[in-house]
C-alpha cells in the first residue's frame, strides 16, 4: 500500500510569502498520476496540479508542482489571501489504487 | 458547464442500507472513469471507489469492500453507490468526482458539492 505523508501539518505564512508543501510517498509513484488539491472550508476539493507539474484549467501560475519518485512539492510563489486553505496530494497506482495525503493546513500568520 | 450533483444522503441506523446518486452534465459521461470520495467530519479525504468508463471495472477501498457497490448508467449520465451494512465510521460527506483523463484512471478534475451520510442509532 502506498502511503502519502504530507509535511508540514500546518504552515503559517503571510500574504506575499512563498509556500513550499511536501508530499512523500512510501514507495515510488508515477509522476503521471500525482495531483494536488486545494480545499476551503465548506467547499469541495479543487484540482490544482495533475501529472505532478501540470496546472489544471484556470489555476493561476503562482501554483507550481514538481518532483518525481517518492518526493513531490507544491509551491505557491506569492501567497494571496485566498490561498489559505488545506492542501492534499493524491496518487493513483497499485492497490488500493488511490490514496490521499493527510493534508497540510496553510494558515495566515 | 460541467457539473456533478450528488443526492441520497440521510441519517441511517447502523446495519442499514443507502443508495447515493450522482447526476452528471456538461461532458461526455461515458468517456470517463468516475469516483466516490468521502470526508468524515473534520478529517481528510478518503477515496472510496471507482468505476471505469464502461462499467466493466470497479475497485474499492479496503474499508468498504464487500459492503459498497459502485455502478453507473451511461444512458442516464448517472453514477451510484449502494451502501450496505453501514457502520458509524461510514459517517461522512460523500463526493462524486470525475477523472481528468478519458478511458483511464488518474486524478479528479471535477467534484460535486457532496451529500451527507450519517450513521447513527
Amino acid at each position: 500500500e502506498i502511503v502519502l505523508t504530507q509535511s508540514p501539518g500546518t504552515l503559517s505564512l503571510s500574504p506575499g510569502e512563498r509556500a513550499t508543501l511536501s508530499c512523500r510517498a512510501s514507495q515510488s509513484v508515477s509522476s503521471s498520476y500525482l495531483a494536488w488539491y486545494q480545499q476551503k472550508p465548506g467547499q469541495a476539493p479543487r484540482l490544482l496540479i495533475y501529472g505532478a507539474s501540470s496546472r489544471a484549467t484556470g489555476i493561476p501560475d503562482r501554483f507550481s508542482g514538481s518532483g518525481s519518485g517518492t518526493d513531490f512539492t507544491l509551491t505557491i510563489s506569492r501567497l494571496e489571501p485566498e490561498d489559505f486553505a488545506v492542501y492534499y496530494c493524491q496518487q493513483y497506482g497499485s492497490s488500493p489504487f488511490i490514496t490521499f495525503g493527510q493534508g497540510t493546513r496553510l494558515e495566515i500568520k | 458547464e460541467v457539473q456533478l450533483v450528488e443526492s441520497g444522503g440521510v441519517v441511517v441506523q447502523p446495519g442499514g442500507s443507502l443508495r447515493l446518486s450522482c447526476a452528471a452534465s456538461g461532458f461526455t459521461f461515458d468517456d470517463y472513469t468516475m469516483h466516490w470520495v468521502r470526508q468524515a467530519p473534520g478529517k481528510g479525504l478518503e477515496w472510496v471507489s471507482l468505476i471505469s468508463w464502461d462499467g466493466g471495472s470497479t475497485y474499492y477501498a479496503d474499508s468498504v469492500k464487500g459492503r459498497f457497490t459502485i455502478s453507473r448508467d451511461n444512458s442516464k449520465n448517472s453514477l451510484y453507490l449502494q451502501m450496505n451494512s453501514l457502520r458509524t465510521e461510514d459517517t461522512a460527506l460523500y463526493y462524486c468526482a470525475k477523472d481528468i483523463r478519458v478511458y483511464t484512471v488518474s486524478n479528479m478534475d471535477v467534484w460535486g458539492k457532496g451529500t451527507t451520510v450519517t450513521v447513527s442509532s
